[in-house]
């Protein structure tokens, strides 16, 4: 039973473009919501977080959206850089139960 | 960057043989996570920590136990290793104050079950 969902696999981008990378959830007892992004080789890395009562964090280029009612999330990435190519994990943190439950992950390509 | 260092960083080993992953932090945290990592499965939680002496079950722990005698160090073995543990094993950490549930992450355990 999947609680977290990411149901693409990978994403293209170009260079200068908006990525969007959406994730959706199941449970609505989670209180906060993350993402990581993961090079090869390396671990994951945090990357911004949202908490349940807000619909909108912005960090610089990297915003994350929530909308409870369809509990879906997503990041945007504006502008899209090469850097940026990585593998994107959402994931989902539920108060009480100190577990953080991830998504299997997009691999965002940005192509120069 | 957090302290967290995982060892060995790359193993392999035979079907039936015991392994031991290690992790170490030096930042004192209480909470301590081994996640593995599969194409196709993201990050999934084996076991972790909230304490010394104080472990919980993660939704994929059967095959492995952990131990943690001390807070800096929280140990993951594989009694008697499977093709189907062949994965990257990745240890996390958490503040307990941090209810954002945001976890640090060591750089990763490659191991390879033949």
């Amino acid at each position: 039973d999947q609680q977290v969902k990411q149901n693409s696999p990978s994403l293209s981008v170009q260079e200068g473009r908006i990525s969007i990378l959406n994730c959706d959830y199941t449970n609505s007892m989670f209180d906060y919501f993350l993402w990581y992004k993961k090079y090869p080789a390396e671990g994951p890395t945090f990357l911004i977080s949202i908490s349940s009562i807000k619909d909108k964090n912005e960090d610089g280029r990297f915003t994350v959206f929530l909308n409870k009612s369809a509990k879906h999330l997503s990041l945007h990435i504006v502008p899209s850089q090469p850097g940026d190519s990585a593998v994107y994990f959402c994931a989902a943190h539920g108060g009480a139960t100190n577990k953080l439950i991830f998504g299997t992950g997009t691999l965002l390509a940005v192509q120069p | 960057d957090a302290g967290i260092t995982q060892s060995p960083r790359h193993k392999v080993t035979e079907t039936g043989t015991p392994v031991t992953l290690r992790c170490h932090q030096t930042e004192n945290h209480r909470y301590m996570y081994w996640y593995r990592q599969d194409p196709g499965h993201g990050l999934r939680l084996i076991h972790y920590s909230y304490g010394v002496k104080d472990t919980d079950k993660g939704e994929v722990s059967d095959g492995y136990s952990v131990s943690r005698s001390k807070t800096e160090d929280f140990l993951l073995t594989l009694e008697s290793a499977t093709s189907s543990q062949t994965s990257v094993y990745f240890c996390a950490i958490r503040e307990w104050q941090a209810n954002t549930g945001e976890l640090f992450f060591g750089e990763g355990s490659r191991l390879t079950v033949l």
